[in-house]
């Protein structure tokens, strides 16, 4: 069975510096990508997606993510956070045949 | 379009009771899912199902049933209640092709617990 990691449980940033969340999964087939984002007290939203092409993905709010195969990684960057980026973050490839598995996830917090 | 709604929002249950939790989308998905989320532990597969009356067994499916006699329905039942099935709940859907393929839409959860 597919598997993912995401290395940091809490980031703690100031509003304007970068962000880079790591994300290892282990399948090595072909493989969709998915970042999901859950803000306070709501549903999880779609925030980038990966399944073919440019490595490079741009998605909502000024989010990317880079597909590196050979490391099998889809880490999440952000040039410049928010305070209203606050949230936590999922990771989560797609297990053909059955579902997105995800991450346990990383807590962003902002300040401002 | 609603989306994936599920109800009740938040319930209570006691040690041994059921319940059942609703989920429905209106996007005509033939694939729909429940997941339960925990704190720092991402969320885990219970159930899923390709299409009506096909469901299969995700990663935590033990102490829960479900049921899928529509395309738009897809409930979560729980016969026994137990301490162990506080969680919060999620219902998600997605097609099975176009440009939204393997892309899982979310409901806005049901906090569920269990005393």
């Amino acid at each position: 069975a597919q598997s993912v990691s995401q290395h940091n449980h809490h980031v703690i940033l100031s509003e304007a510096a970068s962000l880079e969340l790591g994300c290892n999964y282990s399948y090595g087939g072909t493989v969709n990508l998915f970042w999901y984002v859950q803000y306070p007290g709501q549903h999880l939203q779609l925030l980038l997606k990966y399944f073919s092409g440019d490595p490079l993905v741009k998605g909502i709010k000024g989010f990317e993510a880079e597909f590196i195969k050979s490391k099998f990684s889809f880490n999440l960057r952000k040039p410049s956070v928010q305070w209203s980026d606050t949230a936590e973050y999922f990771c989560a490839p797609y297990q053909a045949g059955t579902a997105l598995i995800f991450g346990k996830g990383t807590t962003l917090s902002v300040s401002s | 379009n609603a989306g994936v709604t599920q109800t009740p929002k938040f319930r209570i249950l006691k040690i041994g009771q059921s319940m059942t939790l609703q989920c429905t989308q209106d996007m005509n998905h033939n694939y729909m899912y429940w997941y339960r989320q925990d704190p720092g532990m991402g969320l885990k597969l219970i159930y899923y199902s390709v299409g009506a009356g096909i469901t299969d067994k995700g990663e935590v499916p033990n102490g829960y049933n479900v049921s899928r006699s529509t395309t738009e329905d897809f409930p979560l039942r729980l016969e026994l209640a137990a301490p162990s099935q506080t969680s919060v709940y999620f219902c998600a859907s997605r097609p099975s092709g176009g440009v939204s393929y393997n892309e899982q839409f979310f409901g806005p959860g049901t906090r569920l617990t269990v005393l």
